[in-house]
């Protein structure tokens, strides 16, 4: 149980474009998802965090112009990045927290990662 | 504020060897969640272990075993017998009690683990 997945694992794309990432609960409702991102041989980073039906909260810092996040269902949520660049580049990590009372633990996705041209 | 910190930033030792990760947290909750994540080099986070303030029993799973020590506030991760396969990225990470952002993650900034055959 508790299977987080992502969709693309890598993209590719030239600069100027917008990517699109998808993540989602597998098998639990995730009333709560987190953006995260790492650069290589660093920690993770939180992005923003996005409760199911209303609007992500943005970490300081974050562009929310940039980084648009939409969790319209209990088990997706996604990240566009808009008019990517090369410094957006990275690793970029998803994670779903249920709805249990009670229910503490943040599963991850396996990653995207992007690389910007 | 929470703080998460893994003084150990890369540790190398001989397969079969026992290791031990060190973890040191702060935080002014008086209740609160501590996790290990383990990153290996395909980038996604597994979830290893949750433990509440409020239960400083150890745990131990197959060939892993967790010291948490509210006195020194600490929360130390232990490999015995270590195999090549343990190699990876080990994040520990601190949560509060609250709602919203009270219940983020606050992650280390990782121990690599290179286990040597």
């Amino acid at each position: 149980g508790a299977v987080v997945s992502q969709h693309p694992s890598w993209v590719i794309c030239k600069s100027g474009t917008s990517v699109k990432i998808e993540c989602r609960s597998l098998d639990f409702q995730a009333t709560t998802m987190f953006w995260y991102r790492q650069f290589p041989k660093q920690s993770l980073m939180l992005m923003a965090t996005s409760n199911e039906g209303s609007k992500a909260t943005y970490e300081q810092g974050v562009e929310k112009d940039k980084f648009l996040i939409n969790h319209a269902s209990l088990t997706l949520s996604t990240l566009t990045v808009t008019s990517a660049h090369p410094e957006d580049s990275s690793f970029y990590i998803c994670s779903a927290r249920g709805g249990l009372a009670g229910s503490w633990t943040q599963y991850f996705g396996p990653g995207t990662r992007l690389l910007v041209l | 504020a929470q703080k998460v910190t893994q003084a150990q930033t890369e540790i190398s030792v001989v397969e079969k060897e026992d290791v031990t990760l060190d973890c040191v947290y702060e935080t002014r909750d008086t209740t609160y969640y501590l996790f290990w994540y383990k990153q290996p080099p395909s980038g996604e986070l597994v979830f290893l272990i949750r433990r509440n303030s409020f239960d400083e029993q150890n745990e131990i799973s197959g060939r892993y075993s967790w010291n948490f020590q509210k006195s020194t506030s600490s929360f130390n991760f232990t490999i015995t017998a270590s195999q090549v396969v343990d190699s990876a990225v080990y994040f520990c990470a601190l949560s509060g009690p609250g709602q919203g952002s009270a219940r983020q993650l606050t992650f280390g900034s990782g121990t690599q683990l290179t286990v040597l055959p």
